[in-house]
């Protein structure tokens, strides 16, 4: 199975922060890598798909990038909204693994 | 609207049985890859199992020979049976469209699992 180690683990911040979390993966993925957002006591929602392609309704201030190994999600203005936690996970084979998770606090 | 609604959560004992459904409504799930996704308390993102177009099935090492997914297309739900459930098995079960080498695009509310004698 593909591991997916993301870092920080957590972060603190304030409303208007541009924030950048980081995901590794254990092998090439290409670009087969996905970003989502729980907030707290609810369901991850899909943000970026594909490393850098924007899910349907998401915003704007949400960007992605990277290929092969190393991918980065970067909050441009983070918004109340944003304190969560963000998880990453690959495409490229099965199983599916997901990274253990960002949380981003209220600095 | 997409929708899931995940039910059939709740307290059993180590050992027991427990079955799963998710009510899709919006879209038809037979074409689609669908999967189940499990979170611990306090833990990550944990795929569980997964169902294709074709009928095939699949599943993470850490269930398999315990959990059965299935599908019934008349109802337009997914169920998942979880038999010897083990402690290790505490936690909330997402209902989700995608899997295998796809994303997941919608996800259901959750249902809580928790295995405690």
């Amino acid at each position: 199975d593909i591991q997916m180690t993301q870092s920080p683990s957590s972060l603190s911040a304030s409303v208007g922060d541009r924030v950048t979390i980081t995901c590794r993966a254990s092998q090439s993925i290409s670009t087969s890598l996905n970003w989502y957002r729980q907030k707290p006591g609810k369901a991850p929602e899909l943000l970026i798909y594909s490393s850098s392609s924007l899910q349907t309704g998401v915003p704007s201030r949400f960007i992605g990038s990277g290929s092969g190994t190393d991918f980065t999600l970067t909050i441009s203005r983070l918004q109340p909204e944003d304190f969560a936690t963000y998880h990453c996970q690959q495409s490229y084979s099965t199983p599916p693994t997901f990274g253990q998770g960002t949380k981003v606090g209220i600095e | 609207e997409v929708q899931l609604v995940e039910t059939g959560g709740g307290l059993i004992q180590p050992g027991g049985s427990l079955r799963l459904s998710c009510a899709a409504s919006g879209f038809t799930v037979s074409p689609y890859y669908m999967s189940w996704v499990r979170q611990a308390p306090g833990k990550g993102l944990e795929w569980v199992s997964g169902i294709n177009s074709g009928g095939n099935t699949y599943y993470a090492d850490s269930v398999k020979g315990r959990f059965t997914i299935a599908r019934d297309n008349s109802k337009n739900t997914l169920y998942l049976q979880m038999n010897s459930l083990r402690a290790e098995d505490t936690a909330v079960y997402y209902c989700a469209r995608g899997g295998y080498v796809y994303y997941f695009d919608n996800w259901g509310q959750g249902t809580l699992v928790t295995v405690s004698s």
